[in-house]
């Protein structure tokens, strides 16, 4: 079945560091994948994806890129910010239209 | 629009006692879907509905746990009898079905905690 593997955390940076978040998936067929961000107290909210290879999702500074030959989505931003602090969760959408989820990964900012 | 909307946000329970976690989707979204949130496991998904009709239940970890959907605005999560180790955040997340994540929305979530 479908798998997502992500870098294990925590992962602290300091404010203005380039941020890479590593993520690999398993899959039958092409799934499209996602990252999702959640802040303290909250759900899980959509941050980028992208749904077939070599697209590039962005947001909020935030990139990845499907990556078939490597199966990777890794996550990047150039230049953090202490409001980026939250946990980050890689996901891979299958044809039944289930999400694979993966670990997460804690990320903390500091000024 | 409210979002998805769970109750209550935080349960404080003893070991032995039933567990009820609500959750009441968006308008219009058809598909209902129950995650646990643990450090050690991280999301998992229990189980999900489709137009009030659970679709698969593979995640959900034994017999004391069950979930129902009586109509489109109610879903209930229950834990009978509770034990420390099902201690987690759940979240209850919807979408309109035949959607993908991009349209998924989740609640704040309910913490549980089973002393």
């Amino acid at each position: 079945g479908n798998s997502v593997t992500q870098m294990e955390g925590p992962v602290t940076l300091s404010e203005e560091a380039f941020l890479t978040i590593n993520c690999t998936y398993t899959a039958t067929g092409y799934p499209s994948l996602f990252w999702y961000v959640q802040y303290p107290g909250e759900g899980l909210q959509l941050l980028l994806k992208a749904t077939k290879a070599d697209d590039k999702g962005s947001n909020k500074g935030f990139e990845a890129t499907y990556r078939k030959e490597t199966t990777s989505f890794h996550l990047e931003k150039g230049s953090v910010q202490v409001s980026d602090s939250a946990v980050y969760f890689c996901a891979s959408n299958t044809n039944a239209g289930k999400s694979t989820f993966g670990d997460g990964t804690t990320l903390t900012v500091k000024p | 629009d409210a979002g998805v909307i769970q109750s209550p946000r935080h349960e404080v329970t003893e070991m032995g006692q039933e567990v009820t976690l609500r959750c009441k989707p968006i308008s219009g979204h058809n598909s209902l879907f129950w995650y646990r949130q643990t450090m050690m496991r991280g999301l998992e998904l229990l189980i999900y509905f489709n137009n009030n009709v659970p679709i698969d239940d593979s995640g959900m970890p034994e017999d004391r746990f069950s979930a129902k959907m009586p109509n489109a605005s109610f879903s209930t999560l229950k834990i009978q009898p509770s034990e420390p180790r099902d201690s987690a955040v759940y979240f209850c997340a919807s979408r309109p079905a035949g959607t993908g994540p991009e349209k998924l929305f989740f609640g704040s979530g309910t913490q549980l905690s089973v002393l």
